[in-house]
């Protein structure tokens, strides 16, 4: 089975504080996404990758950065947490085949 | 850009029935498709995907429907059971480009 790994499931940050959200998949998957899903919103693409050390911003990329230095993990930054990124954090990842699988999600909130 | 939208955003089913949830995509040109199931604060589930040279697709309970002409898509769950309650949407993809296109969702609650 697929498994995309987020590294926590809740998150509490304070507003201005950098933080990271990490993630691993065992399936040698090309392609990993951060997602940001809201109420009333959906999924939004924040950024995506394609290949190691390589990025491709998404929809809504202001206020993140991303960061994959090896093919199985990507990273989200948030370099100065804001109220407004209060959202649920989804890592997805797929193959050439395209299947998309995402993580449990972290839940992040910022005060 | 290309949207996805659900026709239902709520729908309630007695347990044993059979649930059918639709999508409507806009772009002609997407040629991969997907359902996920979301449960309340969990991560999307791949359900099942089917491809465009196919009209119909079979898992387990699970059955997903293509039409092309009128670029709709439907997801039915058989003999539906409490478990399936969540949060259903679908997802495309062009063959084109590495992003995908997300509906907002249908909340399918089953009830005992």
């Amino acid at each position: 089975d697929v498994k995309v790994t987020q590294s926590s499931r809740y998150l509490v940050k304070r507003t201005g504080e950098k933080v990271f959200l990490e993630c691993v998949q065992d399936m040698d998957h090309e392609n990993m996404f951060w997602y940001r899903q809201d109420p009333g919103l959906g999924l939004r693409l924040i950024y995506f990758s394609y290949d190691v050390k390589m990025k491709e911003k998404g929809d809504i990329p202001e206020g993140y950065s991303v960061s994959r230095e090896k093919k199985e993990r990507f990273s989200l930054i948030l370099e100065s947490a804001s109220t407004n990124q209060t959202s649920m954090y989804l890592c997805a990842s797929s193959s050439l085949a395209r299947a998309l699988f995402f993580g449990s999600g972290t839940q992040l909130s910022v005060l | 850009g290309e949207s996805v939208g659900l026709h239902l955003p709520t729908l309630s089913v007695q347990e044993g029935d059979n649930s059918i949830i639709n999508c409507a995509y806009s772009n002609s040109a997407s040629d991969y498709f997907i359902w996920y199931k979301q449960e309340s604060g969990k991560g999307p589930q791949f359900i099942i995907d089917i491809r465009s040279n196919m009209d119909k697709r079979q898992g387990q309970r699970v059955t997903v429907l293509l039409n092309k002409t009128v670029k709709h898509l439907s997801l039915q769950i058989a003999a539906t059971q409490p478990g399936d309650s969540a949060v259903y949407f679908c997802a495309e993809n062009l063959s084109t480009g590495n992003q995908f296109y997300f509906g907002t969702g249908t909340s399918l609650t089953v009830i005992p």
